[in-house]
């Protein structure tokens, strides 16, 4: 069965403290692993899609990268604006396009 | 403004009614995907829609049922409602299969 397993589930930094994301993911024939961010009450915005091992992303403070098994999302040097919660999702190779996602980390920078 | 529109943003009705939530796609979007997100379930995959047709179907119950138009919007229609389809139900939108995808800011439901 495909799933995803984000860790920690929260996680709470100071500003300028940096940190990493975990996603592990299982699924048949990966086509791509997508990472959002979504604020309370509001839709995920979309930040970053990996397609294969060893690729990676950047936007502005966060680094996205992925391996055969997880992802890691990379904090640097965080700002309370980071704050939010940080989704992973997979897209299956059979798939018809749909997404199976993680549970998310809540994340919350502290000033 | 994402580009993808979700009406109405929250709905209060009580146990056993019907309700229809809308959502027009992204221009030049194509396919349509409905997702339910409750506290404890995260976001559960509902239906996908692409120009008008049914393409793949999830955790949806028999008591839900969705179409697309042919402008492409696309109704959610949630029927025998009961207090655990208390929720927030998203609505994305994507030019095709293999690409991320835009979310709407989503409708939150509350069965009484």
């Amino acid at each position: 069965e495909d799933q995803v397993t984000q860790s920690p589930e929260a996680l709470r930094l100071q500003e300028g403290e940096s940190s990493s994301l975990n996603c592990s993911y299982t699924v048949s024939g990966l086509r791509g692993l997508f990472w959002y961010r979504q604020d309370p009450g509001k839709g995920p915005e979309f930040l970053f899609t990996l397609y294969s091992a060893g690729e990676e992303k950047e936007k502005e403070r966060l680094k996205a990268t992925l391996t055969k098994k997880e992802s890691f999302l990379h904090i640097t040097a965080p700002k309370p604006e980071d704050s939010a919660t940080y989704l992973c999702a997979v897209q299956a190779g059979g798939s018809q396009g749909n997404l199976i996602f993680g549970k998310g980390t809540k994340l919350s920078v502290k000033p | 403004d994402s580009g993808v529109t979700q009406t109405p943003k929250h709905l209060i009705t009580a146990t056993g009614q019907r309700v229809t939530l809308r959502c027009s796609p992204r221009s030049g979007d194509l396919s349509v995907y409905w997702y339910q997100q409750s506290l404890d379930q995260g976001l559960q995959f509902l239906i996908q829609y692409y120009n008008g047709e049914e393409r793949a179907k999830g955790n949806i119950l028999e008591r839900f049922s969705a179409q697309q138009f042919p402008d492409l919007h696309s109704e959610l229609n949630l029927s025998s409602l009961e207090l655990g389809d208390s929720a927030l139900y998203f609505c994305a939108s994507s030019e095709g299969q293999g690409r991320g995808y835009t979310f709407g800011s989503g409708t939150r439901l509350t069965v009484v």
